[in-house]
């Protein structure tokens, strides 16, 4: 059953914290991918990486960093962590050749007081 | 640039009643590919369609099916007898052939009532 994990369901921070989102999938996929989910926006891209230590900014990936160090695992980094970053995030993953579907992650809820 | 308009925000019906759900997407490239998620309450998005541009042909699978017109640039999702296990969001998505990138509707909140 292949599977992508998210660290945490639920994450609750404080405003200027630095804030660690991991995301892996057991699949050899080399794309991974972050997103943004909010109301009434749908899902918004933040990054994605097509190889380990290769990223490449999304649609709103100010505030945000990724790392890649590792082809399963796809780190999404807050540096300091504000307010309008209250929010899903979901991280997905699919095969570079075979792309039939993304396979996404639980996402985590993040609230930043 | 690409675009993918969901414009029911949330629709209601009661059990058993036939639903369809709107998709409409922009884009000049000649080879793409759209595709139906369904996200319920556990948050996770499951997939249940993938369509390239070049394959027209209307798809059924049990009480789904999909209405693909590349006519009118629409891509639309019938759920036939609705259940209330069908209560979800449902997000219709773009994605460019050579390109990493996919671009999703805003979802729509489908509520099925008993």
């Amino acid at each position: 059953d292949v599977k992508v994990t998210q660290s945490s369901r639920y994450l609750v921070k404080r405003t200027g914290e630095k804030v660690f989102l991991e995301c892996v999938q057991d699949m050899d996929h080399e794309n991974m991918f972050w997103y943004r989910q909010d109301p009434g926006l749908g899902l918004r891209l933040i990054y994605f990486s097509y190889d380990v230590k290769m990223k490449e900014k999304g649609d709103i990936p100010e505030g945000y960093s990724v790392s890649r160090e590792k082809k399963e695992r796809f780190s999404l980094i807050l540096e300091s962590a504000s307010t309008n970053q209250t929010s899903m995030y979901l991280c997905a993953s699919i095969h570079r050749v075979f792309r039939n579907e993304q396979f996404f992650g639980p996402g985590t809820r993040l609230t930043v007081l | 640039a690409q675009k993918v308009t969901q414009a029911q925000t949330e629709i209601s019906v009661v059990e058993k009643e036939d639903v369809t759900l709107d998709c409409v997407y922009e884009t000049r490239d000649t080879t793409y590919y759209l595709f139906w998620y369904k996200q319920p309450p556990s948050g996770e998005l499951v997939f249940l369609i993938r369509r390239n541009s070049f394959d027209e042909q209307n798809e059924i699978s049990g009480r789904y099916s999909w209405n693909f017109q590349k006519s009118t640039s629409s891509f639309n999702f019938t759920i036939t007898a609705s259940q209330v296990v069908d209560s979800a969001v449902y997000f219709c998505a773009l994605s460019i052939s050579g390109t990493y990138k996919y671009i999703f509707g805003t979802g729509t909140r489908l509520k099925v009532l008993a």
